[in-house]
């Protein structure tokens, strides 16, 4: 069985810092990875995925994330932290020898104090 | 282009009370999922469509919870009889193919009393 953690429920960071969010996996083929966002009162939306090819993806609103494939691990980063950045954080594996099924991570929220 | 529209975006029923939500994915996504996401925790598949087909439901609660996908455009979810730990956001989301983004719709927020 698939599964995500994301090992902290809550990050704090002071704007113009970098941040970094953890996402560690576990599955059985090759993972496909993804982050995703949620802004208060807002939808999931989509942020980077990992398919194949360089291990730092580069994503919407200045993200990133470095895939490890020895540690398992797709941590979100971002150089300089803004205030508007401050939103729930989900990481996401899919196992495309699974017929694409998806699996969340209990999300991490980021908030960014100026 | 529009994004994947659901309906109601809340509802509050008694348990035992049965209930329906309504999704419309993008236009011309062939995948559609139905998730159940629980205060304080990630979105969990409930179903998975590709066209009208089922791909995956694991994790529906069968006895009680159904979904279908005519024609491989709009889906309903329905939960027949609800209970209380039905309360949750029940987001739909659709992409398109089975290993692309998803895009989500806002949700909807049921209660169940």
């Amino acid at each position: 069985a698939q599964s995500v953690a994301q090992p902290e429920d809550q990050v704090n960071v002071a704007e113009g810092n970098p941040l970094t969010v953890k996402c560690t996996y576990s599955v059985s083929g090759n993972p496909y990875l993804f982050w995703y966002v949620q802004y208060p009162n807002r939808g999931l939306q989509f942020l980077l995925k990992y398919i194949t090819g360089d291990n730092l993806v580069k994503g919407s609103y200045g993200f990133e994330a470095e895939f490890n494939k020895s540690q398992t691990s797709f941590h979100l980063k971002k150089p300089s932290a803004l205030v508007s950045d401050s939103a729930l954080y989900f990481c996401a594996v899919r196992d495309y020898t699974n017929a694409g099924k998806s699996t969340f991570g209990d999300g991490t929220t980021l908030t960014v104090k100026p | 282009e529009a994004g994947v529209a659901q309906s109601p975006r809340y509802k509050i029923i008694e348990k035992r009370q049965s209930v329906a939500f309504w999704c419309n994915p993008i236009s011309g996504h062939a995948t559609l999922y139905w998730y159940q996401q629980i205060l304080g925790q990630g979105p969990k598949l409930l179903i998975q469509f590709q066209n009208n087909g089922v791909v995956d439901d694991s994790q529906l609660p069968k006895d009680r919870f159904s979904a279908e996908r005519l024609k491989g455009v709009d889906s309903t979810l329905k939960i027949q009889p609800a209970k209380l730990e039905d309360s949750a956001v029940y987001l739909c989301a659709s992409s398109l193919g089975a290993n692309e983004k998803l895009f989500f719709g806002s949700g909807t927020q049921l209660s169940v009393l």
